[in-house]
């Protein structure tokens, strides 16, 4: 059964900072592994999808990188902007079901 | 297009009465899916439909939970004689095609369970 973590829970840090967000999961045979963002009281909002075969995406100033052997993905986030103080799940999909982290709660102070 | 539609968002039901979620796929998408976010918790699959039937409940509690996907009008989640430990933001997600090997899926805004 895949279990999926999100290390850390909660990370504070002041504007302009790069950052990583950490996943691990421990089913290795996933088809694809998601990363999306929740405000608070809000729905999801997808971020960035990696196929099983791909290694990495990007879009805008967000990276997201899947090692499938290691079970490890990370979202890169650069130069942080209070508007992206949210947070962020990464869930990981095998054949009908996608397994959801607990989540990091992001606070990027000005 | 419309994304996918969940109403109500906000729902209050007293202990004992029973609890209908609604679910919108957008446009062209035919399969649905259902997950609970309790508080302080990570959303949690409960079940996945195609029209008409249900694919995969392995995430639905085996009592009180019913979920249904007709060929006319949106998915329903159905909770008899809700308990306060119900109380949890149900989200919806739709895809065009089954399964999550290739494409996302897109979620709603979900609705938000209040058990009093």
């Amino acid at each position: 059964k895949q279990e999926v973590t999100q290390i850390p829970a909660a990370l504070s840090v002041p504007e302009g900072e790069n950052l990583v967000l950490n996943c691990s999961f421990t089913d290795s045979a996933i088809y694809n592994l998601q990363w999306f963002r929740q405000d608070p009281g809000k729905g999801l909002t997808s971020l960035l999808l990696i196929q099983s075969s791909q290694r990495e995406q990007t879009s805008g100033r967000l990276n997201a990188s899947l090692d499938k052997s290691s079970g490890r993905s990370t979202l890169y986030i650069a130069a942080s902007q209070p508007g992206d103080s949210a947070t962020y799940l990464c869930a990981a999909s095998n054949n009908n079901d996608m397994r959801f982290g607990a989540g990091t709660r992001l606070t990027v102070k000005p | 297009n419309a994304g996918v539609m969940q109403n109500p968002r906000h729902l209050v039901r007293r202990r004992g009465q029973e609890a209908r979620l609604r679910c919108s796929p957008m446009k062209g998408h035919s399969h649905v899916y259902w997950y609970r976010q309790l508080p302080e918790e990570g959303l949690k699959f409960m079940v996945y439909l195609q029209k008409e039937n249900i694919i995969d409940e392995s995430g639905m509690p085996k009592e009180r939970f019913s979920a249904e996907f007709p060929k006319e009008g949106p998915s329903i989640l159905r909770i008899q004689q809700v308990v306060r430990g119900d109380s949890a933001a149900y989200f919806c997600a739709s895809s065009p095609i089954g399964g999550t090997n290739s494409y996302e899926q897109y979620f709603g805004p979900g609705t938000r369970l209040t058990v009093t």
